[in-house]
């Protein structure tokens, strides 16, 4: 099994609906981050939590909301998703050790389609 | 803040060729340095990290990369690719205590080996 879970894996909706990406880790790090993936833009950070009670925005976090449920949970929602928000949305998670914290473990990835 | 440039967008090579893919970051303090891959339809992997000591790092699958902090470079090699290589190749800069585990990638090499 996946260390890191990602559901669902491919999506395919209409403009103005809302979407929720969930994630969910096995691995006990206290860190989790949202990144899209674009190409030729390589990975781009859009949220991430360095622990429940910690929520911070990244570098494109305009339309985009997130929840840190749980240690082990992190949702990202689209509020109301518009065609530029087609991308591939990885989960990540790092642990929170001095010097380790940068080491990133992927989920496989959420593929989703704004038409 | 801390930025990644990689220079090769797209390397083809034939198999038992040498691979050099280039990477230089900015930061102006202690950084830590990772490669990632990702094969086609699959999530990202850890290649290969620095985080400090010997400069010259060796990772899976037979991967090294040297750290040069005068040339802020952390370029990744491979002195004979295989078919299995073709994959697409992330550099990333962790930047010390301020941004720790807020990893910046650079926009990705696409390697392709024939065989």
């Amino acid at each position: 099994d996946a260390d890191v879970t990602q559901t669902p894996r491919n999506r395919i909706t209409k403009t103005g609906k809302r979407i929720m990406l969930e994630c969910s880790q096995t691995k006990g790090h206290d860190r989790m981050y949202w990144y899209r993936q674009d190409p030729g833009l390589g990975l781009r950070l859009i949220y991430y939590s360095f622990d429940v009670k910690d929520i911070n925005k990244g570098e494109i976090s305009d339309g985009y909301s997130v929840s840190r449920q749980a240690q082990a949970k992190f949702s990202l929602s689209l509020e109301s998703a518009i065609p530029n928000q087609t991308a591939l949305y990885f989960c990540a998670t790092s642990e929170s050790a001095q010097g380790r914290a940068g080491e990133l473990f992927f989920g496989e990835g959420s593929r989703l389609t704004v038409l | 803040a801390q930025s990644v440039s990689q220079h090769n967008h797209h390397v083809i090579l034939s198999e038992a060729a040498s691979l050099e893919l280039g990477c230089n970051y900015s930061y102006g303090g202690t950084v830590n340095l990772f490669w990632y891959v990702q094969y086609p339809g699959q999530h990202l992997q850890l290649l290969l990290k620095y985080f400090s000591g010997d400069p010259l790092v060796k990772g899976i699958k037979g991967f090294e990369a040297e750290f040069i902090k005068s040339k802020f470079s952390f370029n990744l090699r491979k002195p004979s690719v295989q078919w299995s290589d073709t994959a697409e190749y992330f550099c990333a800069v962790n930047g010390g205590n301020t941004n720790a585990g807020k990893s910046t990638f650079g926009d990705g090499t696409t390697l392709t080996v024939k065989p």
